[in-house]
């Protein structure tokens, strides 16, 4: 099965900070990768699919890259709204199975 | 507008059954799968299985495997997740959420998802 190994697990950030957030496939999934923040107490919310493209919704200052083996979510200037955790989602697997990266916790500095 | 509402909290004794539902609104509910996620208390999220309510084709993570059961009724645009036997480990969050597959190949994970159903599991 496919891991995907998430890093931080956890970082402290002011407002108006760049965050950066990495996943790592421990093999090869092609773009097939999503992100998704989650609040306390709310459900997972979609942000990024197919790595890159913005989910309709969502401010632009979030983007996603990478393929391959290696994603990266980026919030470019962090906003009060976005102190999160935020998890990476692979897809790419047959027969069908999905893998969560462990999780990055966005605090307040 | 898309919509997937889960049942109510639940508290249930070990060894007791127990059956969680999601239905589905605003979308053509046998066109797409739903999937099953479970999160514990303070712990990350875990993909727990699949079905596509057209033809209650189901596919399980491994992990969750024997343990839980997924079924759909179709005619109420409703997803299931189900024990038999309850243990105080399966205390968690349960989400569904929608997802699009075509030919064993899954084109879009997770885009809407229900607001979850705690599960409180305590003798």
């Amino acid at each position: 099965d496919i891991q995907m190994t998430q890093s931080p697990s956890s970082l402290s950030a002011s407002v108006g900070d760049r965050v950066t957030i990495t996943c790592r496939a421990s093999q090869g999934i092609r773009n097939d990768l999503g992100w998704y923040q989650q609040k306390p107490g709310k459900a997972p919310k979609r942000l990024i699919y197919a790595a890159s493209s913005l989910q309709s919704g969502v401010p632009s200052r979030f983007s996603g890259s990478g393929s391959g083996t290696e994603f990266t979510l980026t919030i470019s200037s962090l906003q009060p709204e976005d102190f999160a955790t935020y998890y990476c989602l692979q897809h790419n697997s047959y027969p069908p199975r999905l893998t969560f990266g462990g999780g990055t916790k966005v605090e307040i500095k | 507008e898309v919509q997937l509402v889960q049942s109510g909290a639940e508290v249930k004794k070990p060894g007791e059954s127990l059956k969680i539902s999601c239905k589905g609104s605003g979308y053509s509910f046998t066109s797409y799968w739903i999937g099953w996620v479970r999160q514990m208390p303070g712990k990350g999220l875990e993909w727990m299985g699949i079905i596509y309510p057209g033809d209650s084709d189901t596919r399980y993570s491994p992990s969750f495997q024997g343990q839980v059961t997924i079924s759909a009724d179709k005619s109420i645009s409703t997803a299931y997740l189900q024990w038999s036997s309850l243990k105080a480990s399966d205390t968690a969050m349960y989400y569904c959420a929608r997802l699009t597959m075509v030919q064993g190949v899954i084109i879009a994970p997770f885009d809407y998802w229900g607001q979850g159903t705690l599960v409180t599991v305590s003798s």
